[in-house]
């Protein structure tokens, strides 16, 4: 069935470097979600990527979806300690009924101060 | 959180019995999904239902069993023939769609310990 790949599993940061996380898949795919889970809590809608080579920013992140609609990345700059958390992607699975997501297992994320 | 909401937070049980988790929402969403998250797995889907009195399985359906009676609400029972219930369990909701896939709000989870 189809997958989403997300590399690295986990990242370590000083406070103040940048932080990249990965999502890949084999096929090509309709679209895209990031999630952010905070320790403890549950995961919170980031944003969607439909467009192919789409480019998206919120304050320090950017999202990206690649040209061939088969990665995604999210970039972080500066990383603050509120970054912590896990982050992970999401894409569409229309090989069962529509609406439903296939997750990466995630990149965790820890902030040294 | 966010108009939905998971009962309790923390659920202990004994081996071998049925134990129903709560999920209600208020924000008319029609398509609603139970997740079971466990350390390094992320989330893997167990049911998820698009409309009132339809439901499917998702990956990992195996001991598990849900009802979608009303709009609102989708409970989730973990029966004893489920091996390894010990997890945090996640209900979300999306508005659905035919086109494209919505976002999903999540609600707190419920945390079930099974000894």
């Amino acid at each position: 069935g189809q997958q989403v790949m997300q590399i690295p599993q986990y990242q370590h940061v000083q406070e103040g470097e940048d932080f990249t996380t990965y999502c890949n898949s084999s096929t090509t795919l309709s679209n895209i979600q990031w999630y952010k889970q905070r320790p403890g809590g549950h995961p919170v809608f980031l944003i969607q990527l439909v467009k192919s080579g789409e480019v998206k920013k919120q304050k320090r992140l950017t999202f990206q979806f690649g040209e061939a609609k088969k990665n995604s990345s999210l970039h972080i700059t500066a990383t603050q300690t509120t970054d912590v958390g896990t982050y992970f992607c999401a894409a569409a699975n229309y090989g069962g009924s529509q609406g439903n997501l296939i997750f990466g297992k995630g990149t965790k994320l820890s902030v040294k101060p | 959180d966010g108009g939905i909401t998971q009962s309790p937070k923390y659920l202990f049980r004994k081996e071998g019995q049925n134990v129903t988790l709560s999920c209600e929402q208020n924000l008319n969403h029609d398509a609603m999904y139970w997740y079971r998250q466990d350390p390094g797995q992320g989330l893997r889907l167990i049911y998820y239902s698009q409309i009132v009195n339809d439901f499917q399985k998702g990956d990992i359906a195996e001991g598990y069993s849900v009802s979608r009676e009303k709009k609102e609400s989708f409970p989730l029972t973990v029966t004893s023939a489920q091996k390894n219930p010990t997890a945090f369990y996640l209900c979300a909701s999306s508005s659905g769609g035919t086109l494209l896939t919505y976002e999903q709000y999540f609600g707190p989870g419920t945390r079930l310990t099974v000894t």
